[in-house]
């Protein structure tokens, strides 16, 4: 099956520093990145949509200035959380999607990276 | 709007069936889906659905009725590793996933 890797699993960082966010698709090419973010006892919220070699789509509420997305291959998207504040210390799940012929439009889901900011 | 519905918490016995349900409300369809989530780790698949109907996988199996906009999951023979969060998701007509909040499922001895 179609495997997503992140990087890191973890992190922990203090208020006002930076984090990124890699997502990678191990053996495929992914058109289409999607990020999450899971806060405790919650649903996944979409927070944008990335295609390859194109600006990412935000949902409405999420700061894109805040949390940067580069999708600059087939294989590699990165979320970056800029000036972190502990409001968002939550766990960022990544998925990745390439449409298949014939197929339905499985997203596959990385491991996840939990955030905690100090 | 957009909207998934299933219930916050369910417990059962190990051994035993359990059937969570669904019910979504979207701009367009393009399958449901049903995916198990252990606590602190990302969603793993289990089922597609996009016709009426059931399908078996194993000790899964997952229902589909469009024109009711409903859907379920069964689960056979509870172990105690089933115990999970059970997320269904609903695509829309742009390939989105509509998320519901899930369903705890907590397996007892």
């Amino acid at each position: 099956g179609a495997v997503v890797s992140q990087h890191p699993s973890w992190v922990i960082c203090k208020s006002g520093t930076s984090v990124k966010i890699e997502c990678r698709s191990l053996d495929f090419q992914a058109t289409t990145m999607f990020w999450y973010r899971q806060f405790p006892k919650q649903s996944l919220m979409l927070m944008a949509t990335s295609n390859e070699g194109s600006k990412a789509t935000y949902e409405q509420g999420v700061e894109k200035d805040k949390f940067l997305i580069n999708h600059a291959s087939l294989t590699l998207s990165t979320l970056t959380v800029t000036s972190a504040h502990p409001e968002d210390s939550s766990f960022y799940i990544c998925s990745a999607r390439t449409p298949r012929t014939g197929d339905y439009n499985e997203q596959f889901f990385g491991p996840g990276t939990r955030l905690t900011v100090l | 709007g957009q909207n998934i519905d299933q219930p916050t918490e369910m417990t059962a016995t190990e051994g035993a069936i359990v059937q969570i349900n669904c019910t979504y409300q979207t701009s367009g369809f393009n399958g449901l889906f049903w995916y198990q989530q252990h606590a602190g780790e990302a969603p793993t698949f289990l089922s597609y659905n996009v016709l009426d109907g059931l399908e078996e996988k194993g000790r899964f199996s997952s229902f589909l009725s469009r024109s009711k906009g409903y859907s379920y999951l069964l689960l056979k023979e509870l172990q105690m590793k089933d115990s999970a969060s059970y997320l269904c998701a609903a695509m829309d007509s742009n390939y989105q996933l509509i998320w519901g909040a899930g369903t705890k499922l907590i397996i007892k001895p």
